[in-house]
C-alpha cells in the first residue's frame, strides 16, 4: 500500500468548511483512497473512499486530483463534534486481507 | 445489532500476568481484525480472521499473543506474561469479506495498562 503524508494538526472555526489535505504521490492505479476519523476515546470511524472520481456522502466530500497524487477531505460545515484525528489511507485491492495501514493522521480542532 | 463491542473497556494488570480481551463483531461480518494503538500513534494491524481461520499475523504479534475465533463469531485476544510495553489500546474491527472496498467497523477498544 502506498504511503501517505498529512499535516500533523489543523484548526477550523465552527460552521466553516474544514479542508484536510493528504499527499499520496506513490499511489498506483488500482489503489483506493480511504478516510477514517477517530474521536477521542473511540475506535476509528469510516468516512469515505474513492478511486478516481470525486465522492460525496452525508459526512464529507473527497476531492482527488487528476494525477491522483493527492486528495482533500472536505467537511462542509464543521461542528465541535468533528474534532478528531483524521486518517488518510491508501489501500490496494490486492491487499487480500484488506487490513488498514494508518499513519499519524491530522488532528483537527474545531473551535467555537 | 448495534455494532462491534469489546470487553473489558479497561484492564489494569501487573507485569507478568495474563490477560484476555473479547470482541463481538457485527453479526453478519465474516472478517474480524485486531489492531493495537499506542498513545499518539495510529492503529497498527495485528491479525485478522476470515470466519474461524486466522489468515494473517503481523510481526508485531509476538509469541506471547494469541488470538482465536473458534466459531467464526466472537474473538479473543490473549496476552501472556504481560510487559509494560504491551500497554496500549487494543481495537477490534469487523467487515464483510470478499469485496476490496468494504469498510471496517471498529469497536471502542480495550485499554490495557501494565504496571
Amino acid at each position: 500500500d502506498a504511503k501517505t503524508t498529512q499535516p500533523t494538526s489543523m484548526d477550523c472555526a465552527e460552521g466553516r468548511a474544514a479542508n484536510l489535505p493528504c499527499n499520496h504521490s506513490t499511489i498506483s492505479g488500482n489503489e483506493y483512497v480511504y478516510w477514517y476519523r477517530q474521536i477521542h476515546s473511540q475506535g476509528p470511524q469510516y468516512i469515505i473512499h474513492g478511486l478516481k472520481n470525486n465522492e460525496t456522502n452525508e459526512m464529507a466530500s473527497l476531492i482527488i486530483t487528476e494525477d491522483r497524487k493527492s486528495s482533500t477531505l472536505i467537511l462542509p460545515h464543521a461542528t465541535l463534534r468533528d474534532t478528531a484525528v483524521y486518517y488518510c489511507i491508501v489501500r490496494s485491492p490486492y491487499n487480500a486481507g484488506n487490513m488498514l495501514t494508518f499513519g499519524g493522521g491530522t488532528r483537527l480542532m474545531v473551535k467555537p | 445489532d448495534t455494532g462491534v463491542s469489546q470487553d473489558p473497556r479497561h484492564k489494569i494488570t501487573k507485569r507478568g500476568q495474563n490477560v484476555t480481551f473479547r470482541c463481538d463483531p457485527i453479526s453478519e461480518h465474516n472478517r474480524l481484525y485486531w489492531y493495537r494503538q499506542t498513545l499518539g500513534q495510529g492503529p497498527e494491524f495485528l491479525t485478522y480472521f476470515q470466519n474461524e481461520a486466522q489468515l494473517e499475523k503481523s510481526r508485531l504479534l509476538s509469541d506471547r499473543f494469541s488470538a482465536e475465533r473458534p466459531k467464526g463469531s466472537f474473538s479473543t485476544l490473549e496476552v501472556q506474561r504481560t510487559e509494560q510495553g504491551d500497554s496500549a489500546m487494543y481495537l477490534c474491527a469487523s467487515s464483510l469479506g470478499g469485496v476490496s472496498y468494504n469498510e471496517q467497523f471498529f469497536g471502542p477498544g480495550t485499554r490495557l495498562t501494565v504496571l
